[in-house]
Parts: structure tokens; sequence; C-alpha cells
């Protein structure tokens, strides 16, 4: 049964980064894609990007080009998403999610993880 | 992009009986060369991972109560709980992954009447 650890809680300054890692433990790592998703307070779920390990680099969402890199690394089976120049409005919960089925990105997310809280406060 | 819009934003029903989540992409997302529909639902509790309930529209994930079905087609789709059971009380989020970004619903809150 696979199942995703996130890392814990972060707060940061106003234009600093985050870095939140996804570690996998159980079935197979590198040809499934490991999507990351964040809630905001009082907003809707929000697709960043995702990444298939064996097929990198990642595929980003318009919005956070530029800002978001989602890199994977096949030996500790552990995905990153770094976030760049933060404000408030990326305060939110950062979930990382496995697709249900291998080498593409356009399929369900089947395993997730608990979520990031990351605070963007001066 | 494709928008996704369910309805009810809440919902209140009774122990036992019928819970019934719509949800609406703003452009279809049946795709022909395989005759599937890309969307997937999803439950939310506070302080467990989220749970994948539904995807292709109707197939329901390994261990989920068969209470639990999707259906629709194209542009319309329904989430049902056939018989409301306390454990189900949760926020549920439609999503597509027919195209990129892969966008989910608003959510839906259910509580118990």
């Amino acid at each position: 049964q696979v199942q995703l650890v996130q890392s814990g809680a972060e707060v940061k300054k106003p234009g600093s980064s985050v870095k939140v890692s996804c570690t996998a433990s159980g079935g197979p790592f590198s040809s499934y894609a490991i999507t990351w998703v964040r809630q905001a307070p009082g907003q809707r779920l929000e697709w960043m990007g995702a990444i298939i390990p064996i097929y990198a680099p990642a595929n980003y969402a318009q919005k956070f080009l530029g800002r978001v890199t989602i890199t994977a690394d096949e030996s500790t089976r552990t995905s990153y998403m770094e976030l760049s120049r933060l404000t408030s409005e990326d305060t939110a919960i950062y979930y990382c999610a496995r697709l249900g089925l291998p080498r593409d990105y356009s399929y369900h997310l089947d395993v997730w993880g608990k979520g990031t809280t990351v605070t963007v406060s001066s | 992009d494709i928008e996704m819009t369910q309805s009810p934003d809440s919902l209140a029903v009774s122990l036992g009986e019928r819970a019934t989540i719509n949800c609406k992409s703003s452009q279809s997302i049946l795709h022909n060369s395989n005759n599937k529909n890309y969307l997937a639902w999803y439950q939310f509790k506070p302080g467990q991972p989220p749970r994948l309930l539904i995807y292709w529209a109707s197939t329901r994930d390994s261990g989920v109560p068969d209470r639990f079905s999707g259906s629709g087609s194209g542009t319309d789709f329904t989430l049902t709980i056939s018989s409301l059971q306390a454990e189900d009380v949760a926020i549920y989020y439609c999503q597509q992954y027919y195209s990129s970004p892969y966008s989910f619903g608003q959510g839906t809150m259910l509580e118990i009447k």
C-alpha cells in the first residue's frame, strides 16, 4: 500500500522561498506522476504541477510558471515542491498526491499526503 | 482552462437518506478516443489524507463502500450516497483530469440533518 509522507509545517517571510517534501513508501515510484495541489483559506483546490520521475522535468500550471519548481529523487523516492517569491496569498495547505496510473498526467489522484501548512507572514 | 462548478455548496441530509452532489464542467470531459469521462470525486476529512472515491466518473476506488456511486457524462456529473452514514460527513470535491490545469470544483460540505 502506497503512502505519501509530507514534511512539517512552515512559517515564511514574504519574498522568501519554501521547499516541501513528499516521500513515498510502498509501491512503484518512478513511473507514476506526483502532483502538487494547494488550498488557500476559503479557496478551492488548485493544481500546481506534476512530475513523472523518470520523465522529468515537471509539467506546471501557467499560473505558477517561473515561481514553482517540482523535482523528484528516485533514490529516496521523494518529490519536492519549491515555491519562491512568497506572498501572503501563498498561505495554504500544500498536498502531494500520486496519480492512479503510470506514465501520463491525465489520471485521477489515488493516494494523497496529509498536507503541509505553509504560512507566509511578516 | 476548464472550470468546474459544484452544487450545492453545502448539504444537510438525515442518516440513512440519500445525498446527491452535482458537478458541471465548462466543456466536455469525455474523451472520444476511449469513451471515458475524465472526472474524479474525492472526500476530505480533517486530519486525514484526502480519499479518492470515484474515477472515470463512475468507477469506485478499491475499498470504497458501495453506497457511493458516480454517474454522468460529457459536462454533467453526480455523486450519490445512497444511505448516509455518520462517517460520510466531509467535504466532497470533483476534479477533471481531461486537460491541464486539472481543475477542481469548489467543494460541497455534507452534514447530518
